[in-house]
């Protein structure tokens, strides 16, 4: 089984912040990873697929990056909406394990 | 419009079954894989399985496999999961999304709540 590990687990960052969420995969993905937003109550939403592809009306002020076992999603400046958490995923053909989740709370 | 709907919450017994389901609509659903994810309260997100519905085969996390059960009926465009003996642990909400090979779990249904008490 392929592990994913998110940090922080959690983050304050005030209105404006660059923040960047890292997550390391046990073994090498490729860049089959994807990264989803979740706000209390909702499902989760698609953010950005195989490692840096943004979704369609996604926010450019949202990116992703890396390749192999590591990978980063950054918010260039943080806006009041981005207060969530983040989760990633690997996702190939038998499986698609979650990270255990980065809330990004406001400072 | 792509939309999965979920059906609604339901409170069960420990020891009884239940299927809860999930209706695609607005594409072809014989394309597009189904994946289940549970959420316990306050926790995260974990991925049970997939079911590919042009012809039923399912791959499942090994957390999962054996406890329940990923079905789809292709002539209703509906995926279904299924436990034949639930738990207390089995309380959560329970997502089903569409996968998509490239692009990951892009359409999530609303969330069906499982309460065992």
């Amino acid at each position: 089984d392929i592990q994913m590990t998110q940090s922080p687990s959690t983050l304050s960052a005030s209105v404006g912040d660059r923040v960047t969420i890292t997550c390391r995969a046990s073994q090498s993905i490729s860049s089959w990873l994807a990264w989803y937003q979740q706000k209390p109550g909702k499902a989760p939403k698609l953010l950005i697929h195989k490692a840096s592809i943004l979704e369609s009306g996604v926010p450019s002020r949202f990116s992703g990056g890396g390749s192999g076992t590591e990978f980063t999603l950054t918010i260039s400046s943080l806006q009041p909406d981005d207060f969530a958490t983040y989760y990633c995923q690997q996702y190939d053909y038998y499986s698609g394990t979650f990270g255990q989740g980065t809330k990004v709370e406001i400072k | 419009e792509v939309q999965l709907v979920q059906s609604g919450a339901q409170v069960k017994k420990p020891g009884e079954s239940l299927r809860i389901s999930c209706k695609a609509s607005g594409y072809r659903f014989s394309t597009y894989w189904i994946t289940w994810v549970r959420q316990m309260p306050g926790k995260g997100l974990e991925w049970m399985g997939r079911i590919d519905p042009s012809d039923s085969s399912t791959n499942y996390s090994p957390s999962f496999q054996g406890h329940v059960t990923i079905s789809a009926d292709k002539s209703i465009s509906t995926a279904y999961l299924q436990w034949n003996s639930l738990q207390a642990s089995d309380t959560a909400m329970y997502f089903c999304a569409r996968h998509n090979l490239i692009s990951a779990d892009d359409y999530w249904g609303q969330g069906s709540l499982v309460t065992v008490s």
